[in-house]
C-alpha cells in the first residue's frame, strides 16, 4: 500500500516570499502521479499541480513548481511570490498509473498561512 | 470548464431524515466521486463511479446509499445518519483511469450536520 507524509503540520510565510511544503511518499510501484491539492477556507479542494513519475522535468504552473526527486520518492511544492489568497490546505496525493487507477492517496495536508 | 457543481451547499437533518445530495459534471468523466471529510484531515474516499457502474465501496455504512442515474449525475442517499456523520461530503470527476492521467476534479462540497 501506498502512504504519502507531509511532516509539516503547519507553515507561514510572509506575502511576496517563497515557501517549500514537504512530501514523501511510499511506493513499490514505477509508474504513478502525483498531485498538489489546495483547500481554502471556502473549502473547495482545488488541483494545483501534477506529476507524472515518467517524467524526468519538474511540473510548473505559474507561481507554483514542484521539485520531484523520484529515488527519494520525494515531491515538494514551491510557491514563489505567495499571496494572502494562497492561505490554504495543501494536500500532496498520490495515484497509480494504469489499471483501474481511481484510488488517490492524500498526506494528511500541511495548512498554510501567508501573513501580510 | 472544470466545474464540479453539488447541492445543497448546507444541510441539517435529523435522524430519522431522508435526504438526498446531488452532484453534477458536463466535462464527459467517466469516473465519480464520494468522499468525507473532516475537519482539518484529508477527505476519505466512500465510493466510485466508473461508467455509472459502483466500482468501488469502502466499506461505507449501508445509511449512505450512492446512485449514478447517467454519466453526468451522482447522487447520495442519505437515511437514518448518526451524529459522527457530520461532515463535508465532496463530489469529484475525472476521466477512466484506463483513458488517462485521470486526476480528479472535485466539487465545493456538502456541509451536513446531523442533529
Amino acid at each position: 500500500a501506498q502512504t504519502v507524509t507531509q511532516s509539516q503540520p503547519e507553515m507561514s510565510v510572509q506575502e511576496a516570499e517563497t515557501v517549500t511544503l514537504s512530501c514523501t511518499y511510499d511506493t513499490s510501484e514505477s509508474n504513478y502521479y502525483l498531485f498538489w491539492y489546495k483547500q481554502p477556507p471556502s473549502r473547495q479542494m482545488i488541483l494545483v499541480i501534477r506529476q507524472e513519475a515518467y517524467k524526468q522535468q519538474n511540473a510548473t504552473e505559474n507561481r507554483f513548481s514542484v521539485n520531484f526527486q523520484k529515488a527519494a520518492k520525494s515531491f515538494s511544492l514551491k510557491i514563489s511570490d505567495s499571496q494572502l489568497g494562497d492561505t490554504a490546505m495543501y494536500f500532496c496525493a498520490f495515484m497509480n498509473s494504469g489499471g483501474s487507477n481511481y484510488k488517490l492517496t492524500f498526506g494528511k495536508g500541511t495548512l498554510l498561512t501567508v501573513n501580510p | 470548464d472544470t466545474e464540479v457543481t453539488q447541492t445543497p451547499k448546507h444541510l441539517v437533518m435529523g435522524m430519522t431524515n431522508k435526504k438526498s445530495l446531488k452532484c453534477e459534471q458536463h466535462m464527459g468523466h467517466r469516473a465519480m466521486y464520494w468522499y468525507k471529510q473532516k475537519a482539518k484531515k484529508p477527505p476519505e474516499l466512500m465510493f466510485v463511479y466508473s461508467y455509472e457502474k459502483l466500482s468501488i465501496n469502502e466499506s461505507v455504512p449501508s445509511r449512505f446509499s450512492p446512485e449514478c442515474p447517467n454519466s453526468s449525475l451522482l447522487n447520495l442517499h442519505l437515511h437514518a445518519l448518526q451524529p459522527e456523520d457530520s461532515a463535508l461530503y465532496l463530489c469529484a470527476s475525472s476521466q477512466d483511469g484506463l483513458a488517462g492521467v485521470g486526476e480528479q476534479y472535485f466539487g465545493p462540497g456538502t456541509r451536513l450536520t446531523v442533529t
